[in-house]
This record gives structure tokens, sequence and C-alpha cells, in this order.
């Protein structure tokens, strides 16, 4: 099974809403990331929390993340129709080095 | 800066045939790695490299192999395509444990 679920699968909002998406893993981690992914398209690198942080903002974006209950959350506030896209969440772990295992992620529709 | 380049950037194979995919980067990156995804999925990371001339598995390497010679280049290798192969291909690199850059990704159909 994967190491990242997200939470909701798809969320569908009007523009002007927040959106929150939910990340749960399973095993200790390095740092988390977000990445956003447009139809077709490769994955856009969002932020990336490490395990000793509880929240970072990146504009309208905002991140937490708590590692005793193994889960972190994305906030995008006052979405806009551009913010259409995949979500991913993806988690860095040691393993001979370091590996990233992503989530099945969750699929956000923002209606103008 | 190029960043990640991934060729081809399509390919169509029937099942049995090999092919080859080239993934470079430019930003003298140590770690890469190859995922392929498939509809309303996630990634999933096939192999993955620490180092020029170190491969690790990764969640689904059966079927893949790959080569790291050079620092900057990562292949990946499918020695007889099955048709549970037909994916997206993305190739992805960074330094240590820090974001990863993704190249385009190759759409391979194996028929």
């Amino acid at each position: 099974s994967q190491q990242g679920e997200e939470d909701p699968q798809a969320l569908s909002i009007q523009e002007g809403e927040n959106a929150t998406m939910n990340c749960s893993y399973k095993t200790s981690i390095n740092n988390l990331q977000w990445y956003r992914q447009n139809s077709g398209r490769g994955l856009v690198h969002l932020i990336l929390i490490r395990s000793n942080e509880r929240e970072k903002h990146s504009g309208r974006l905002r991140v937490t993340l708590d590692t005793s209950k193994k889960s972190s959350s994305l906030l995008i506030t006052a979405s806009r129709a551009a913010d259409t896209a995949s979500y991913f969440c993806a988690t860095t772990v040691p393993s001979g080095g370091f590996k990233t295992i992503f989530g099945a992620g969750t699929r956000l529709f923002v209606k103008a | 800066n190029a960043g990640v380049t991934q060729t081809p950037k399509f390919r169509v194979l029937k099942t049995g045939q090999s092919m080859t995919l080239l993934c470079a980067q430019d930003m003298n990156h140590e770690y890469m790695y190859w995922y392929r995804q498939d509809p309303g999925m996630g990634l999933r990371l096939i192999h993955y490299s620490v180092g020029e001339g170190t491969t690790a598995k990764g969640e689904v390497p059966d079927g893949y192999n790959v080569s790291r010679l050079k620092k900057q280049n990562f292949l990946l290798g499918l020695e007889s395509a099955a048709p549970s192969q037909t994916s997206v291909y993305f190739c992805a690199s960074s330094s240590r444990a820090t974001r990863e850059y993704f190249g385009p990704g190759t759409r391979l159909t194996v028929t």
C-alpha cells in the first residue's frame, strides 16, 4: 500500500472558497512535499515541510504537519479556476539514501 | 538550464519489444528517480539512484532495469514490453532529500 494517502480523492468548490486537502502517511519521514499536476503535464513542486517544522506558508498556500498523527494538510485560500489540478503529497523517507513516495492525489475542481 | 529532459516524449511498442527511456539533468543533482503514473493514480517509484554508478529498487521494479553510468543521465530499460507497462513515465532529480524536479513525461503504449 502507498505511504501517503490523500483525502478527499476529489473536491469541487466555487472560485473564492478555500480548499483543504489532507495527507496521511505510515512511517517516519525526513520531509513531506506537496506537488500540483495539471492534466497531462508533469508535476510542479509547491512546498516542502521538514519533519521538525509544523507549519509553512507560501503565497495562498498553507501547509501543516503533525508528525504525532502522521498527517499533513494543504490549504489553498481564495481559490481560482487556475488552481484546478491534481494535488499530491509525497514523503521522503530514509532508505539506502532517500526516496520519495507519492500518494494517489486529490483532484481539485474550482468552478468559475 | 534545461532542467530535466526526457526522450522520447511518446512511444508505441508491440508486446515483447524492448526500448530505453533517457533522462538527463543539468543541475548536478545526486539523486535521480523513475516513476510511472497510471490513469487516475499517483506516481509509483520504479527505481532510483543516489549517485553515479548506484541504483536501487523502488515500489514497482519488476520488468524494468536502470543504469546510471553518468551523473547527469539515468536510463530506464524495458527488455520485453508488456501491455501492463502502458503508462506515463516521469523522471525526476534532486539534491539529497530536497524537492524533486520533474521532466515532462514519456507516454508509452504497449499493444
